[in-house]
């Protein structure tokens, strides 16, 4: 079974500069996350879809963050403009729908805001 | 506000040595509980949970965690560690507030020595 895909694996750029990443998720998984781990620090929950609704964006900071699962597949995450508080590991995961299921992740995109 | 407390952010231990690594949490209702591990320069990977049931459950590699209710903990546990158990271990707590989402620890970095 192929895992989760994000592209690219690092990014860097400058502060104001803006920056896309990519998930691809297990296939058949209905719930894809977002999640942001900044270093020392457990993975943060920024978005949750199911297929192509929001679940939980309460934690999505929605001036310069968004992100889209248009067709309930794949995901991109947009920061725009970057700050440098943004340097971070983005984490996709995916699951099966609801209680009593796990998530499984990808490599992650490690951005880094100069 | 839900949270996920983990004791200890570093460890170090011998070859051979027990490992207790403590995890609590806050939220009176149903959960999922998780604990993942991170090796160096690999995506998190799953290494137990609990849906329900007989709260003592046993993971990959030998590693074993017991929920107490009562107490809002599962801890994470292994008799005799290994070199290569080096890697940040992260309690996780799937929870429903509405929809269902996970929530991470801030994770503990244990490093055995040969």
């Amino acid at each position: 079974e192929a895992g989760v895909a994000q592209s690219p694996r690092y990014k860097i750029i400058e502060k104001r500069q803006s920056v896309a990443f990519w998930c691809n998720p297990i296939s058949g998984h209905a719930t894809l996350y977002w999640y942001q781990q900044i270093l020392g620090q457990g993975p943060k929950l920024l978005i949750q879809f199911q297929n192509n609704g929001v679940v939980d964006d309460s934690q999505l900071p929605k001036d310069r963050f968004s992100a889209e699962r248009l067709k309930g597949v794949d995901s991109t995450l947009k920061i725009q403009p970057a700050k440098l508080e943004d340097s971070a590991v983005y984490l996709c995961a995916s699951s099966w729908v609801g209680l009593n299921t796990e998530a499984f992740f990808g490599q992650g995109t490690r951005l880094t805001v100069v | 506000a839900q949270s996920v407390s983990q004791h200890n952010h570093h460890v170090i231990l011998s070859e051979a040595a027990s490992l207790e690594l403590g995890c609590n949490y806050s939220y009176g209702g149903t959960v999922n509980l998780f604990w993942y591990v991170q090796y160096p320069g690999q995506h998190l990977q799953l290494l137990l949970k609990y849906f329900s049931g007989d709260p003592l459950v046993k993971g990959i590699k030998g590693f074993e965690a017991e929920f107490i209710k009562s107490k809002f903990s599962f801890n994470l546990r292994k008799p005799s560690v290994q070199w290569s158990d080096t890697a940040e271990y992260f309690c996780a707590v799937g929870l429903v507030t509405g929809g269902f989402k996970t929530i991470f620890g801030a994770g503990t970095r244990l490093f055995v020595k040969a």
